[in-house]
């Protein structure tokens, strides 16, 4: 069956450290995938896409691969701050013909001081 | 420019009773999407709407769930009866253009519904 998987348990770096998310997905051939920010009692907002025959995609310090020989797409924020806190979300877009999203269950990210 | 609105915020209601939340999109956006996401899961997609005609209902449960658009502004969903899993919080977001997948969706604040 198809399954996205992010990185359950929170993920905890220093303050100006590069934070690295990661999303695997299974049985799946995604045309386009995104990245979300949720904060608690929020609804996602959007961050970045990238379609499958691009490498890479950048915004300001965030920086996205999508590698689909691997089924992996990473998520980097670099210069992290307190403020990028929050739990982030990686969507898959099934194909060319739906406009479904199908969201993995996310993974928070604690910036420390 | 208002982002998506939805309401209530937070609804408690006993099993078997009725609900019906609302979806206000961003003015403009054709299409308008449900989502619910319940405890300890992802969020799934219910439906999608352009204007006022269901593209894709694929996600929703059962026929306690009822999604409409009349005029192509503003949707409701209802749920009933309720059931205690339906707990969860359901997120409405729209988009301008058509294929959300390769452009961004907007989300609301989303309604926690609880069932008891």
């Amino acid at each position: 069956s198809q399954k996205i998987e992010q990185n359950s348990e929170a993920l905890n770096i220093q303050e100006g450290k590069t934070a690295t998310l990661t999303c695997n997905y299974t049985n799946y051939s995604p045309a386009y995938l995104q990245w979300y920010r949720q904060d608690p009692g929020r609804g996602p907002v959007f961050l970045l896409l990238i379609r499958e025959n691009e490498k890479e995609k950048r915004k300001e310090r965030l920086k996205v691969t999508f590698d689909t020989t691997l089924k992996q797409s990473l998520f980097h924020i670099t210069a992290s701050q307190p403020a990028d806190s929050a739990t982030y979300l990686c969507a898959l877009a099934g194909s060319y013909n739906t406009d479904k999203l199908i969201f993995g269950t996310g993974t928070r990210l604690q910036v420390f001081p | 420019e208002a982002g998506v609105t939805q309401f209530p915020s937070h609804s408690v209601i006993e099993k078997g009773q009725t609900v019906t939340l609302r979806c206000d999109p961003i003015s403009g956006h054709d299409n308008l999407y449900w989502y619910r996401r319940v405890m300890g899961k992802e969020i799934k997609f219910l439906l999608h709407f352009v204007k006022e005609s269901k593209q894709d209902e694929s996600g929703m449960p059962n026929n306690r769930f009822l999604a409409e658009r009349t005029g192509g502004t503003y949707s409701t969903l209802k749920v009933q009866p309720a059931e205690l899993e339906d707990s969860g919080v359901y997120f409405c977001a729209s988009s301008q253009v058509p294929r959300v997948v390769n452009t961004e969706a907007f989300f609301g604040q989303g309604t926690r519904l609880t069932v008891v």
